[in-house]
């Protein structure tokens, strides 16, 4: 499975859009780009994924370039409790539908006030 | 839906005792995994079940920890005998199709 990058950290202004960056220069044709977010000390949250097209779903959306090495999660307004850690990965349907992903260490979200 | 359920919530043990956490997964879905997140190793896949099989188990850390599903509804991970560097945070997962994942809320688990 492709590795992923993302910076350690990065702070948002609340009410501003948050950027959040993932390389994944490695990744294969079959494979897609998920993004989760996890809260302190809850399991983690599924966002959005995509495979080639961008994508929009109610919480977020997710922009991928033309090449897939690159992708950039978008939280259009965020707000305090989109403070969390996330993770970007790419994984794989298999037959029978298993999905094997690799969490990676992710990007600490400060949403400062 | 009540969502991934897993028990205990938080668990401590002295080394050397076994331990046993419990899952119930979303009802529907057909896939489920086994995570640990500590801070240095972050968030591992053990195991992963698709309709109570296990597919893969190359995750396992060692003969002391086994895993079993002996129906939709219910997992156990257990660890035999525990050690200090089991402690950590022990998610359970569910996916139904292709659909994405679903964490519980997690079992902290503390070896002394």
């Amino acid at each position: 499975d492709a590795k992923t990058t993302q910076p350690t950290s990065m702070d948002c202004a609340e009410g501003r859009a948050a950027n959040l960056p993932c390389n994944h220069s490695t990744i294969s044709g079959n494979e897609y780009v998920y993004w989760y977010r996890q809260i302190h000390s809850q399991g983690p949250q599924y966002i959005i994924h995509g495979l080639k097209n961008n994508e929009t779903n109610e919480m977020a959306s997710l922009i991928i370039t033309e090449d897939r090495k690159s992708s950039t999660l978008i939280l259009p307004h965020a707000t305090l409790r989109d403070t969390a850690v996330y993770y970007c990965i790419v994984g794989r349907f298999y037959s029978g539908g298993y999905q094997k992903v690799t969490f990676g260490t992710g990007t600490k979200l400060q949403v400062i006030p | 839906d009540a969502g991934v359920i897993q028990s205990p919530r938080h668990e401590v043990t002295e080394m050397g005792q076994e331990v046993t956490l419990r899952c119930k997964p979303i009802s529907g879905h057909n896939s489920l995994f086994w995570y640990r997140q500590t801070m240095m190793r972050g968030l591992e896949l053990l195991i992963y079940f698709n309709n109570n099989v296990p597919i893969d188990d190359s995750g396992m850390p060692e003969d002391r920890f086994s895993a079993k599903m002996p129906n939709a509804s219910f997992s156990t991970l257990k660890i035999q005998p525990s050690e200090p560097r089991d402690s950590a945070v022990y998610f359970c997962a569910s996916k139904g199709g292709e659909s994405e994942q679903y964490f519980g809320p997690g079992t902290r688990l503390t070896v002394t």
